[in-house]
């Protein structure tokens, strides 16, 4: 079983467009992330959620919008498409926040905007 | 919020060489961790050190942390080619309103161990 999936794990559209990353983990887990890798490897966080409350929205843009409907859950939902927005997008669970423990990461979903 | 930053970037060596790969950050922490990403995938945790231990061993794995100059080491030895990958160390980072720390990466260090 995999502990942290993502789906889909390609994404290409247009500019302008919506798309949805959706994002669950079986670990039991409190709190989960998104992550966005830039082309040079650049990790950086977006939003951290912990039972379900956001806990960090790291200065996105409000097309950016998260949504947990349950703590196993954490789905991304990007409106209006930008060039920019071209990355993979991690998700990843801990146990606690801020406790220093161990990220479990998904696979990564590559959205490529056209 | 600080973010670690591994050195070298890039590292090519050949199979049973030793790989030291590095990580420096900016204020004091409560520990670091390591992580490992393959091509194409996910992050995967190889190690974590607190601020309190100066070493800790995994298999071939040996990670260093010195608080004074605040930095860290990865030493891979006798590598082998399934090694390559990037590495990357994660600090406490961001805080959250409660008080704790998001992890925070840097952009890794590219390892390609050459057959």
């Amino acid at each position: 079983d995999t502990a942290v999936s993502q789906t889909p794990k390609y994404l290409v559209t247009q500019m302008g467009n919506d798309k949805s990353i959706k994002c669950e983990q079986n670990l039991g887990h409190d709190t989960m992330y998104w992550y966005k890798q830039d082309s040079k490897k650049f990790l950086k966080i977006m939003f951290s959620y912990n039972n379900k409350e956001l806990i960090i929205n790291e200065t996105v843009p409000n097309r950016f919008s998260p949504k947990s409907p349950d703590k196993a859950h954490l789905n991304l939902h990007i409106n209006s498409l930008e060039l920019g927005d071209s990355a993979v997008y991690f998700c990843a669970s801990s146990l606690g926040v801020g406790d220093g423990g161990e990220l479990f990461f998904g696979e990564g979903s590559r959205l490529t905007v056209l | 919020s600080q973010q670690g930053e591994e050195d070298p970037q890039a590292l090519s060596i050949q199979e049973g060489e030793n790989a030291t790969m590095n990580c420096s950050y900016k204020t004091s922490i409560n520990n670091l961790q390591w992580y490992r990403q393959n091509s194409g995938r996910g992050l995967v945790h190889l190690i974590l050190i607190r601020s309190n231990e100066r070493e800790k061993h995994s298999g071939r794995l040996r990670v260093t942390l010195d608080t004074s100059k605040k930095s860290s080491s990865l030493l891979i030895t006798a590598s082998r080619a399934a090694d390559t990958a990037s590495y990357f160390c994660a600090t406490d980072g961001r805080p959250t309103p409660g008080g704790s720390y998001i992890p925070t990466f840097g952009r890794g260090t590219s390892l390609i161990v050459h057959p």
